[in-house]
């Protein structure tokens, strides 16, 4: 079956520093993974999407100087947050789909920032 | 987002009883998916719709093949453990990017 893996599942960093988290599909190639943000009580905000052979399209508020995401290859995508403050705690979920299916999403990354 | 919306935001049913979600796209959506949130945030996939019905136990889930512009899960017989925040994501004809309704906090009680 289709399984996306994120990691890694919670992470606490100091306010100003950066994290990085990981995305990996397995049994299925991932030629487009997009990362969204759930905010505490709010619903999943797309901070970006990445397809093979294009570019990353980043949503409005969020940029890659922000949130720089690498997809090398059909299994893994990762994205860093750099300077991370107050405002950049949530859940960070990774959705991984071949073509224009369905779309599965990882346990996702939960960060916390003091 | 706007693009998708999400009604009730909160229910509360007793068990045994059934009740029917709905998300309505302001544009024409080429699928839409259901989710369910559990406690530690992890999204269940329910269903991926590009058209038709789809029926899985007590849950059934609709969309509209026509005009592409709503979605609805219905639940029946509700048990305790239907609980949590119900999704809906849709993606736009020609555009890989899901947009996510606000969800649905459905607590089933006793």
């Amino acid at each position: 079956g289709a399984l996306v893996y994120q990691y890694p599942r919670r992470t606490i960093c100091k306010s100003g520093t950066s994290m990085r988290m990981e995305c990996q599909a397995v049994g299925f190639q991932a030629t487009s993974v997009a990362w969204y943000r759930q905010s505490p009580q709010k619903t999943f905000e797309l901070i970006a999407l990445s397809t093979v052979n294009s570019a990353i399209k980043y949503e409005q508020n969020f940029t890659q100087e922000k949130f720089p995401i690498s997809h090398p290859n059909l299994s893994f995508s990762s994205m860093t947050v750099l300077n991370a403050y107050l405002e950049d705690r949530g859940l960070y979920l990774c959705g991984a789909r071949t073509g224009g299916y369905e779309q599965y999403f990882g346990p996702g990354t939960r960060l916390t920032v003091l | 987002g706007d693009q998708v919306e999400q009604s009730p935001s909160a229910l509360s049913l007793h068990e045994g009883t059934d009740s029917a979600l709905r998300c309505n796209f302001t544009t024409t959506m080429r699928s839409v998916q259901w989710f369910r949130q559990n406690s530690r945030g992890s999204l269940i996939s329910l269903f991926y719709l590009a058209s038709g019905t789809k029926e899985n136990g007590r849950l059934k889930s609709a969309f509209d093949s026509k005009e592409r512009r709503y979605s609805t899960l219905h639940i029946r017989d509700a048990q305790l453990e239907d609980s949590g925040t119900y999704f809906c994501a849709a993606d736009e004809t020609g555009n890989y990017k899901y947009v996510f309704g606000a969800g649905t906090r459905l607590k089933v009680i006793a």
